[in-house]
C-alpha cells in the first residue's frame, strides 16, 4: 500500500481562500516532501521539511509535521486560480546512496474564481 | 539547464509490441528514478539507479520490463511484449544523490498499448 495518503481527495474552494491538505503515513521517514501537479504535466517539488523539524514556511505555503502521529499538513493560504492542481506528500525513505521517494495519492485542488 | 527530458512524449503501440522510454536527467545528478502512474495506482517506483547502477527494482511489475542506465546521461525502460494494463504515464526523476534531496520530474511518456 502506498506510504502517504492524502487526505481529502479532492478539495474545492473560492479564490482567496486557504485550503489545507493532510497527509499520513506508515514508516520512519528522513523527510516528507510535497509535490504540485499540474494536469498532463510533471511533478514539480514545492516544499521539504525534515523529520526533526515541525514547521517550515515557503511563500504562501505552510507545512507541519507531527512524527508522533506520522502526518503532515500543507497550507495554501490566500488562494489563486493558479494554484489548481493535484498535490501530492513523499515520504523520503533512507536507500543505498540515495533516498527513494514514496508518493501518496494526491489531493486535487481546485480554485474557483 | 534544460531539465529532465524524456521521450517519446506519447506513444500509441499495439499488444505484444517493444516499447522503449528514455530520459535524460539533469546534468551533475547521481540517482535516477523511473515511475508510473495510473488512476488506479497512483505514482508507483518502479526502479532507481545511483551512480548509474539500479539500487532497488522492487517496483518493477514483471520481467517484461527491464531498465537500463547506460551512463550518466542515458536511461532507457523497456517493455517487451507490451500489454494493455501497461498503459500509463511513466515519469523520469533525478536527483542530486544523497539522502535528502528533491526530485526534479521530467514531463513524462504517456504509452497507451492497444
Amino acid at each position: 500500500s502506498q506510504q502517504g495518503e492524502e487526505d481529502p481527495q479532492a478539495l474545492s474552494i473560492q479564490e482567496g481562500e486557504n485550503a489545507t491538505m493532510n497527509c499520513s503515513y506508515k514508516t520512519s521517514i528522513n523527510n516528507l516532501q510535497w509535490y504540485r501537479q499540474n494536469s498532463g504535466r510533471g511533478l514539480v517539488h514545492l516544499i521539504l521539511i525534515r523529520s526533526n523539524e515541525r514547521e517550515k514556511h515557503s511563500g504562501r505555503l505552510r507545512v507541519t509535521l507531527d512524527t508522533s502521529k506520522k502526518s503532515s499538513s500543507l497550507l495554501i493560504t490566500a488562494s489563486r486560480a493558479a494554484d489548481t492542481a493535484s498535490y501530492f506528500c513523499a515520504t523520503g525513505v533512507k536507500g543505498q546512496g540515495a533516498q527513494k521517494l514514496v508518493f501518496g495519492q494526491g489531493t486535487r485542488l481546485t480554485i474557483n474564481p | 539547464d534544460a531539465g529532465v527530458i524524456q521521450s517519446p512524449r506519447h506513444e500509441v503501440t499495439e499488444m505484444g509490441q517493444e516499447v522503449t522510454l528514455r530520459c535524460k536527467p539533469i546534468s551533475g545528478h547521481n540517482s535516477l528514478f523511473w515511475y508510473r502512474q495510473t488512476m488506479m495506482r497512483g505514482l508507483e517506483l518502479l526502479i532507481y539507479f545511483n551512480n548509474n547502477v539500479p539500487i532497488d527494482d522492487s517496483g518493477m511489475p514483471e520481467d517484461r520490463f527491464s531498465a537500463k542506465m547506460p551512463n550518466a546521461s542515458f536511461s532507457t525502460l523497456k517493455i517487451q511484449p507490451s500489454e494493455p494494463r501497461d498503459s500509463a504515464v511513466y515519469f523520469c526523476a533525478s536527483s542530486l544523490g544523497a539522502n535528502t534531496g528533491e526530485l526534479f520530474f521530467g514531463e513524462g511518456s504517456r504509452l497507451t498499448v492497444l
